[in-house]
């Protein structure tokens, strides 16, 4: 397993277009997450899914988000008619977890979808 | 509204001294904090965690000592070696929540 993959790498769109980012999590892990970072910020959280479940959305998603994970597996963040405000690093991370909030559930990271809106 | 801050953001050390990473949280209800490093291109890893119920934990060269009464925890990395040059995230995630709140980073630089 290599580990935590991100897809596109980078993405450069105009205002107003649709992207789509691909997220594959490591395959045991069963929680993945959408995170959002700006220049000069650290990751800010936007959604985890336990499975195909999404469990918890940030107010930072707004309506022209959405994101899923259909099958348990991989997942998509679109962001539909793009502001230049959207322009951000998307990471994804994943791990594993059996019931309960016990431990430190750490998270491990792919490198992360670059979205530049021009 | 910034519950996790690392107000330095930036921070050299010269290569075998010891480099000291500060972290200052504002919500009690943060029960587990972690530090991430980050390289450019890459994205963030885990590096060391502690729990709200003690106040030290250390692996290798990294140490985390937590004050929960000033709300503060630092990383001590030594002896410092030029690959920890990177950004040092700290992060902290709340009782009963999956979230992680992120501080704004400190950049480390090792100086040979």
């Amino acid at each position: 397993d290599t580990g935590v993959s991100q897809d596109p790498r980078h993405k450069i769109t105009k205002r107003g277009q649709n992207v789509t980012f691909r997220c594959d999590p490591i395959s045991e892990h069963n929680r993945l997450y959408w995170y959002r970072q700006t220049l000069g910020q650290g990751p800010e959280f936007l959604t985890y899914f336990q499975n195909e479940a999404q469990l918890e959305k940030s107010r930072l998603l707004s309506d022209r988000f959405s994101a899923e994970r259909p099958k348990g597996s991989f997942s998509t963040l679109e962001i539909q008619r793009t502001e230049q405000g959207d322009s951000a690093m998307y990471l994804c991370a994943s791990s594993h977890r059996q019931g309960g909030f016990s431990g430190a559930n750490v998270l491990t990271f792919g490198a992360g979808s670059r979205l530049t809106v021009l | 509204d910034q519950q996790v801050k690392q107000n330095s953001p930036s921070l050299s050390v010269q290569e075998g001294r010891i480099s000291i990473l500060n972290c200052d949280y504002t919500n009690s209800m943060f029960d587990y904090f972690l530090w991430y490093k980050k390289y450019p291109a890459e994205g963030p890893t885990f590096l060391i965690s502690i729990s709200s119920i003690k106040d030290k934990n250390e692996d290798g060269r990294f140490t985390v000592f937590l004050n929960k009464s000033a709300k503060h925890l630092s990383l001590h990395i030594v002896p410092s070696q030029p690959g920890d040059s990177a950004v040092y995230f700290c992060a902290a995630r709340g009782i009963g929540n999956e979230k992680l709140t992120f501080g704004t980073g400190t950049r480390l630089t090792i100086i040979p």
